[in-house]
């Protein structure tokens, strides 16, 4: 699969917001995705954004994506203890059934 | 509910021996797919199905084994061949074609004796 790459961890205290960045190479990437892993689960779908859109609000995450740069960013407002989980960034192309994942980064939320 | 299961939750697998992971979905959808987690790596995937009775390999097929006789029903068994087996199993699906749409399961963590 294409590479996407995203730094493993993140420290946000209550209440800041958390920012979680991620990078991809596959220029002809159409879905991008956010997921949610809490221990020992399965990965929950947070949101996604298709690669003709540059932003995506949905309550408190706000999706960021700038295709030139091949860069997606999720921004968590008003962070709470149950954000506290590994995410996953992904990608797919409109010709692949495949999904591509990032290794995760790992969200602490400290009081 | 409608949901994907997987069964069991906890698998220890001994030396030579083969080992199948459970897959069930009533959710009416045609794809269904396997990964692969190990920590600090993203999801790999090892087999795919679009539709019954056929299946495709992913990334990392080597070692293991699918087969998909009813829509529901995704098994993959661990073969003896796979020397590294012990990870975090996530199976998952999706009405075709629609990949923002895909439910994972629960996952089962393998581990050998």
């Amino acid at each position: 699969g294409e590479d996407v790459e995203q730094s493993l961890f993140l420290s946000v205290r209550e209440g800041d917001s958390s920012v979680i960045n991620c990078t991809y190479t596959d220029s002809s990437s159409t879905y991008l995705y956010w997921y949610k892993q809490e221990p020992g689960a399965g990965l929950q779908l947070l949101t996604y954004i298709f690669s003709n859109m540059d932003m995506k609000q949905d309550q408190r995450l706000t999706v960021l994506l700038n295709k030139k740069d091949k860069h997606l960013s999720l921004r968590i407002a008003d962070t709470q203890t149950g954000d506290s989980a590994i995410y996953f960034c992904a990608e797919s192309s409109s010709n692949d059934y495949k999904l591509s994942f990032g290794a995760g980064t790992t969200v602490t939320v400290r009081a | 509910d409608g949901g994907i299961t997987q069964s069991p939750k906890y698998l220890f697998r001994k030396e030579g021996q083969n080992v199948t992971l459970s897959c069930e979905q009533n959710l009416n959808h045609d794809a269904m797919y396997w990964y692969r987690q190990d920590p600090g790596q993203g999801l790999r995937l090892i087999y795919y199905s679009q539709i019954v009775n056929d299946f495709q390999k992913g990334d990392i097929a080597e070692g293991y084994s699918v087969s998909r006789e009813k829509k529901e029903s995704f098994p993959l068994t661990v073969t003896s061949a796979q020397k590294n087996p012990t990870a975090f199993y996530l199976c998952a699906s999706t009405v075709g074609g629609r990949r923002e749409k895909l439910f994972f399961g629960s996952g089962t963590q393998l581990s050998v004796l």
